[in-house]
Formats: structure tokens, sequence, C-alpha cells
């Protein structure tokens, strides 16, 4: 069965904290892997996309890494600030479909 | 250039009643999906639609959920009977590139709530 994990479920940090956001999968037979944020009421924004050839994607602070051998992910926010609170979510992409984790909140505190 | 479309954003009914979902996507983006996200989890696919054909739709519960997509662009989501267990929020996605390899693009949703 394809599961995608995230741990951890929650995490608050201080503001200007480097963090480390993981994501596990079952099955390493995946086409892309894909990072999102959800903000509390509102729907989902894409942060960064990795298909399975590559290693790591970067965009700003924000640096997504994928190890398919191990059935990892990592997402990693540097310098993390107040805005950055909000649920993040990753997404592994198994032919047509799209499985998603559960979630980390993250809270960032000022 | 404009986001998927989503309407109405909250939707309050009871249990037996029926409710539907409207979705836009953006412009050009052949491929629809319609996910359900109960609160504390991750989005659940429900369907997917490449221009106006069903690509998966293993996961609707077909006795109370139904979609469509007229003319390979906008869609909607309907459910007749609502169960208490249907509340959730209904996110519309689209991509341009068919299934795999495409980055998804999320509405904001649609809050329901049965009661």
């Amino acid at each position: 069965k394809q599961e995608v994990t995230q741990i951890p479920a929650a995490l608050s940090v201080p503001e200007g904290e480097n963090l480390v956001l993981n994501c596990s999968f079952t099955d390493s037979a995946i086409y892309n892997l894909q990072w999102f944020r959800q903000d509390p009421g509102k729907g989902l924004t894409s942060l960064l996309l990795i298909q399975s050839s590559q290693r790591e994607q970067t965009s700003g602070r924000l640096n997504a890494s994928l190890d398919k051998s191990s059935g990892r992910s990592t997402l990693y926010i540097a310098a993390s600030q107040p805005g950055d609170s909000a649920t993040y979510l990753c997404a592994v992409r198994y032919g047509n479909k799209l499985v998603f984790g559960a979630g980390t909140i993250l809270r960032v505190k000022s | 250039e404009a986001g998927v479309a989503q309407s109405p954003r909250y939707k309050i009914i009871e249990k037996r009643q029926s409710v539907a979902f409207w979705c836009n996507p953006i412009s050009g983006h052949a491929t629809l999906y319609w996910y359900q996200q109960i609160l504390g989890q991750g989005p659940k696919l429900l369907i997917q639609f490449q221009n106006n054909g069903v690509v998966d739709d293993s996961q609707l519960p077909k006795d109370r959920f139904s979609a469509e997509r007229l003319k390979g662009v906008d869609s909607t989501l309907k459910i007749q009977p609502a169960k208490l267990e249907d509340s959730a929020v209904y996110l519309c996605a689209s991509s341009a590139v068919s299934g795999r390899t495409g980055e998804l693009f999320f509405g904001e949703g649609s809050r329901l709530t049965v009661l």
C-alpha cells in the first residue's frame, strides 16, 4: 500500500530558527513529489515540485530534497518567520495518483 | 493568471439534503481533480478528469457522489443525499500536464458542514 507519513505532526519554533520537515513514503516508484503550504481555511499553495530524476529544488528560503532509495524527502526552511506559520503537506505522485501526507503544523513564534 | 475558482466557499446543510460545488480550473489546464479533506487529514482524491473524460474515480462514493466536467472546462461535484461524515473541505485542483509530471494548483476550497 502506498502511504505517505509526515513527522513531526506539529512543530513550534522561535523566529529565526532553521528547521526541517520530514516526509517518508513506502513505495519508491514515484514520478514526483510536491510540497504544499496550507493556511487555515484556505486551499493548498504549491511550494516546490521535485521530479523523480532530481535530488533537490530551491525557492528563496525553501529547499526540498528527495532520496528515492530511502523513501524520504525533507523541506528545509531557513531563517523562519512568523509568516511561515501554516500546515505543510507533502504529496507523492504514483502514476496518475497523488498521495498526500497528513501534514506538519508549523508555528513560528515572534 | 487567474487561479482555480471554486464556489460556494461555505455551505451548511442538514443530512439527507443535497449540495453542489462548482470549479473553474486555470485556463488551458486539461486535468482537473476533486479532493476531499477532512479536518486534520491530508486531501483524498475523489475523482480526476482528463479533459471531459474520467481518469480515476475509484475512491468516489458513487451511491451519493457524482461529478461531471462538461466541455472539458468547469466541473461540478454533487452530493445527494449528504451524510454527517461528508463534512469536509472539497478542494478542486488543476494541472496543465496530464497526470504524471504536472504541478497541481488548488482552489480555496468549499467547506461543507452537514448537521
